[in-house]
């Protein structure tokens, strides 16, 4: 069965960064593109960006661009996400998610998450 | 960036009860939408994809209708399961974008 295995819970101080990675398995790893997409503490759901695991190629929201870094090591089906800088504002919880087989950018497993704190 | 607009943000039911909830979009984005339930402590699950397409293994009572900008997601007959909040998302383009939210609480 399709599983995605996040890292756990980081405590970062403001201007840190994290990364946080994301284990697949149960499937062709290169198969499907994987995304990130963190839930601040309001609940809200944001869209950070993707990776194609076949080539590397990524592409990441405006909001983040410059800040965040997706990159996968394919011998260990693995995918990183990176951010830097961090704020209090970036205090969420952060999901891998992958992509669906069918067309779409939509998301049929989801990592379970790895709370991120960024405190002083 | 396209704008999800959910309604309502907090919704009372009970078991038995069909419940619909509408995702609204700041713009056209024909049938490319995505509905989640998440549960607390929990990542979000697909529920609906292309707006009306049921996902492999969620149950019939979960539908879903519309296309352009006005977006409903129905469950009949509601389970204790279903308890939860439910979130669409659009994939017209970049930026991906999700609603709001709805909470489907126990009356």
């Amino acid at each position: 069965q399709v599983q995605l295995v996040q890292s756990g819970a980081e405590v970062k101080k403001p201007g840190a960064s994290v990364k946080v990675s994301c284990r697949a398995s149960g499937y062709t790893f290169s198969s499907n593109a994987m995304h990130w997409v963190r839930q601040t503490p309001g609940q809200r759901l944001e869209w950070m960006g993707w990776i194609n695991i076949g080539n590397g190629n990524t592409r990441y929201s405006q909001k983040f661009q410059g800040r965040v870094t997706i990159t996968r090591d394919t011998s260990a089906s693995i995918v990183y996400m990176d951010l830097s800088s961090l704020r209090s504002e970036d205090t969420a919880v952060y999901y891998c998610a992958r992509l669906g087989t069918l067309n779409g950018d939509f998301f049929d497993y989801w990592g379970q998450g790895t709370l991120v704190t960024v405190s002083s | 960036d396209i704008q999800m607009t959910q309604s309502p943000s907090t919704l009372s039911a009970s078991v038995g009860d069909r419940v619909t909830i509408t995702c609204r979009a700041s713009q056209s984005i024909s049938t490319w939408l995505a509905w989640y339930q998440q549960k607390p402590g929990k990542a979000p699950k697909l529920l609906i994809y292309k707006a009306s397409s049921l996902e492999s293994g969620v149950p019939s009572r979960f539908s879903g209708t519309g296309s352009g900008t006005e977006f409903t997601l129905t469950i009949s007959n509601l389970q204790p399961d279903d308890f939860a909040t439910y979130y669409c998302q659009h994939y017209l383009n970049y930026p991906l974008t999700f609603g709001g939210g709805t909470k489907v609480e126990i009356q």
